[in-house]
């Protein structure tokens, strides 16, 4: 059972393109959460989803950020017009359920905007 | 908005001795769990524990959970130089979303 799968492991794009950051659960795993860190600092959530539904983005900003997880395929986190402010680790998490279960996560996708 | 507080923000310590960091946090939980993450990986899951625990050991890890001062401390033992990475600890809602303290960086010497 491979682990979570995230791709690309590191992404350069310059300011005004886009960003695509991809995520496969584990087997099984319904459950995906999106989080981003900066240098130095700690994970901060941003989006909880189920498959085809959105369950929780409080952590999303409300503009350029939106992220999917279709019935199908890998959980996407899209960044438009990407800003330098953008530059981070975004890692992807997977469980099997919700209370009192572990989180599995992915080696995460550094994004660099030039 | 970060949940919890970690202390100390850096630990250096010899091969052999004890760590111990600590975690507070400020609103109820369902759980209370600790990653470790070593530099530029990602993150590994190191012990849960339930809001009606108050203390859990996993090898050389011990976790204590004390709801009533909304902290937590992980302790390891006879550390090891493979121990040196950062240690997060993370609330845990009922719907899994987590909440990061900012982390403590451990140094262990060889």
């Amino acid at each position: 059972n491979a682990g979570v799968m995230q791709n690309p492991r590191h992404l350069v794009r310059r300011r005004g393109q886009e960003a695509r950051l991809r995520c496969s659960p584990m087997k099984g795993h319904s459950h995906v959460y999106w989080y981003r860190q900066l240098p130095e600092e700690g994970l901060k959530f941003m989006v909880y989803l189920q498959k085809e539904n959105i369950i929780d983005e409080s952590g999303m900003p409300k503009e350029r950020f939106s992220a999917e997880f279709p019935k199908e395929g890998p959980s996407i986190l899209r960044i438009q017009q990407v800003v330098r402010g953008d530059s981070a680790a975004y890692f992807c998490a997977s469980s099997y359920g919700t209370e009192n279960t572990e989180a599995f996560f992915g080696q995460g996708t550094r994004l660099t905007v030039v | 908005s970060q949940q919890g507080e970690e202390d100390p923000q850096a630990l250096s310590i010899q091969e052999g001795e004890n760590a111990t960091m600590n975690c507070s946090y400020k609103t109820s939980i369902n759980n209370l769990q600790w990653y470790r993450q070593n530099s530029g990986r990602g993150l590994v899951h190191l012990i849960l524990i339930r809001s009606n625990e108050r203390e859990k050991h996993s090898g050389r890890l011990r976790v204590t959970l004390d709801t009533s001062k909304k902290s937590s401390s992980l302790l390891i033992t006879a550390s090891r130089a493979a121990d040196t990475a950062s240690y997060f600890c993370a609330t845990g809602s009922n719907t899994g979303k987590l909440i990061f303290g900012q982390g403590t960086t451990l140094q262990v010497k060889p």
